[in-house]
Parts: C-alpha cells; structure tokens; sequence
C-alpha cells in the first residue's frame, strides 16, 4: 500500500506560471487537505476536501484552488504562480473530516521554488 | 481561537538522555491532541494521539505524552533518545467545526531536535 502519492518531488517555476500539484491516495479516505509548510510558520491548510465533489478554503487559500473529482486524486492548482507562493506542499488525507479527531496521513511532500 | 504553542524552537540533548517537549493548547472543548514527527525531507508521521480516558499517551517508537487539562499542556516525553530521534517534532489539536463541519488540525510551529553522540 503506497498511501499518499505526491507528484512533483520538487519543482522549479518561473514567476506567473500555472502549476499543478498532484496527490493520490489509496486508502479510501473521505477526506483530504493540503497544507503548505513554511520555515517557522509550521503548517498551515490552504484547501481542504470533505469528500468527492465538494471542497473548501483553509487558512491560506488565496492564488491556490483544488478539485475533487473522485475519491483518490486532489490537485492543488496555482493559476499564476508568485515568489511568496514558494514552499514545501504537503498533501494528507483522513476516513473523516467531521470529527476532527482521525488521523491525517501525509504524503511526502512536493518542494516548489518560484523565482 | 483555538491554537498551539510550542515554546521551544530547537533543543539538543544528548543520546541517552531523556527528552520533554512542550505543548501548551488553546481550545474551548475537550481537545484531541497529536504529536507528529517529522524526518528531513520527509512527510509528517503520527507518533500518538489523545482523544479521551487515559491521560498518559503511548505512542510508537518509545514516545508517550501525557494530557494535563488543568495546564492546557500535552508534552511529549522519551526516556531515553536515539540518534535517530533527531528530527522535528509538531504538535496539534483537532479541531472540531472550521467554517462549517470540517474538522482539520492546527498545528504549532515545531520543535527541532538535536541528538549529541
């Protein structure tokens, strides 16, 4: 079982370009977030999904946007990408959003640079 | 607003000795606490969770933590520390409700740990 796949490993981008992060679980999980992790900041959620087909802004959401089509996959889109935007990208997934309380697994992150 | 500190941003200690990491939280409910790890260039990885009963906590690789209400505090203790402990370590609370039924974690900013042979 390979839980949560990301794709890029890392990714050097130039300023304005469009960008997509991709995530695939195989676990089922009903819900799954993306959080950005920035030096002394920890992690924060950009966008999160509580089950196919629906989605919702984090704590950080702005320049990012995500989809959720089918239950495995959930890629994070920057539509223009900007310097502040660089980071390492960590996607996670839990059986269920509602509690609060499951457990998130976590992929093994993508680093971007955007110069 | 819920939130969690940890006060130390980077500790070193010296293989074999033993290891505390603070946690302190802010939430209004019963929380549901976790300590993750995190190896260089690695994702997270759950090493234990508090949900309710038993406040001392046993977590995987010789972790436990222990939940103290009164203090709003859930350190992560080692007994004795490896070499490979070394690592950063982020605690967090599950949050119940965010705009909605969502419920995702808040984390604080990390403890790095430094292992001394």
């Amino acid at each position: 079982i390979a839980g949560i796949t990301q794709a890029p490993t890392s990714q050097i981008l130039a300023a304005g370009r469009r960008m997509t992060l991709r995530c695939t679980q195989d676990m089922r999980h009903n819900a799954m977030y993306w959080y950005r992790q920035d030096l002394g900041l920890g992690l924060r959620l950009i966008h999160y999904s509580n089950t196919a087909g629906t989605t919702g802004k984090g704590e950080v959401p702005d320049g990012y946007s995500v989809s959720r089509a089918n239950t495995d996959d959930f890629p994070l889109t920057l539509a223009s990408a900007v310097p502040s935007q660089t980071s390492v990208y960590f996607c996670a997934s839990s059986d269920s959003s509602l509690a609060g309380g499951d457990t998130q697994y976590f992929g093994p992150g993508t680093r971007l640079t955007v110069l | 607003a819920q939130s969690v500190t940890q006060p130390d941003i980077h500790i070193t200690v010296s293989e074999g000795a033993s290891l505390e990491l603070r946690c302190n939280y802010s939430y209004g409910a019963t929380p549901y606490l976790f300590w993750y790890v995190q190896s260089p260039g690695q994702g997270l990885q759950l090493l234990l969770k508090y949900f309710s009963g038993d406040t001392l906590v046993q977590g995987i690789k010789g972790f436990e933590a222990e939940f103290k209400r009164s203090q709003s505090s859930f350190n992560l203790r080692k007994p004795s520390v490896h070499w490979s402990d070394a690592a950063e370590y982020f605690c967090a609370v599950g949050r119940m409700n965010y705009g909605g039924s969502q419920g995702n974690l808040i984390f604080g900013k990390g403890t790095k740990l430094s292992v001394k042979p």
